[in-house]
């Protein structure tokens, strides 16, 4: 059964940080991953999806890595700002299923 | 396109009420999911839907509940009767095909009293 895993739980940074978020998952027969970010009382905003065969996937001032044979990837945000303080959930999903199989989520606040 | 649109964005019923969630999914998506979500068990699928056919419903909790999708533009999810355990907030997503990114509504939140 896929698990996934997200350390840490909660993350405090000042602002202009540069930081790095992790997830880690059990099976590695994965067909991709994604990451999200969820705001308080909102829904979940698609951020990065890198296909298995892929290695990373940037967007503005993120770069997602996937390693699938460890089973991690992490999520690097650039010169953190205190807009990007949100919920950041990791999912994958696995070739014999249409599913998401979401992390527990990382709570960042960015702190002026 | 507007999104994902569910409504009612918030809904407030007492135990043993009947409670509808609507959704209407992305034009075009071909994928439709529903989630639960609580500060307990985080995110969890509950049922999703394949060109408007139930695929997978082992996430549904009990027979309490119950999802449709008449068409390709439309589902709803069900529960009767309703019991405070229920209370969480619920998210519909989309995509366009399988293994595809995931669009997510606002989501309804749910309070059982």
């Amino acid at each position: 059964k896929q698990e996934v895993t997200q350390i840490p739980a909660a993350l405090s940074v000042p602002e202009g940080e540069n930081l790095v978020l992790n997830c880690s998952f059990t099976d590695s027969a994965i067909y991709n991953l994604q990451w999200f970010r969820q705001d308080p009382g909102k829904g979940l905003t698609s951020l990065l999806l890198i296909q298995s065969s892929q290695r990373e996937q940037t967007s503005g001032r993120l770069n997602a890595s996937l390693d699938k044979s460890s089973g991690r990837s992490t999520l690097y945000i650039a010169a953190s700002q205190p807009g990007d303080s949100a919920t950041y959930l990791c999912a994958v999903s696995a070739y014999n299923t249409d599913k998401l199989i979401f992390g527990t989520g990382t709570r960042l606040q960015v702190f002026p | 396109d507007a999104g994902v649109i569910q409504s009612p964005r918030h809904e407030v019923t007492e135990m043993g009420q009947e409670v509808t969630l609507r959704c209407k999914p992305i034009s075009g998506h071909d994928y439709l999911f529903w989630y639960r979500q609580t500060m307990m068990r985080g995110l969890e699928l509950l049922i999703y839907f394949n060109n408007n056919v139930p695929i997978d419903d082992s996430g549904m909790p009990e027979d309490r509940f119950s999802a449709k999708m008449p068409n390709a533009s439309f589902s709803t999810l069900k529960i009767q009767p309703s019991e405070p355990r229920d209370s969480a907030v619920y998210f519909c997503a989309s995509s366009l095909e399988r293994w595809n990114e995931q669009f997510f509504g606002p989501g309804t939140r749910l309070t059982v009293l």
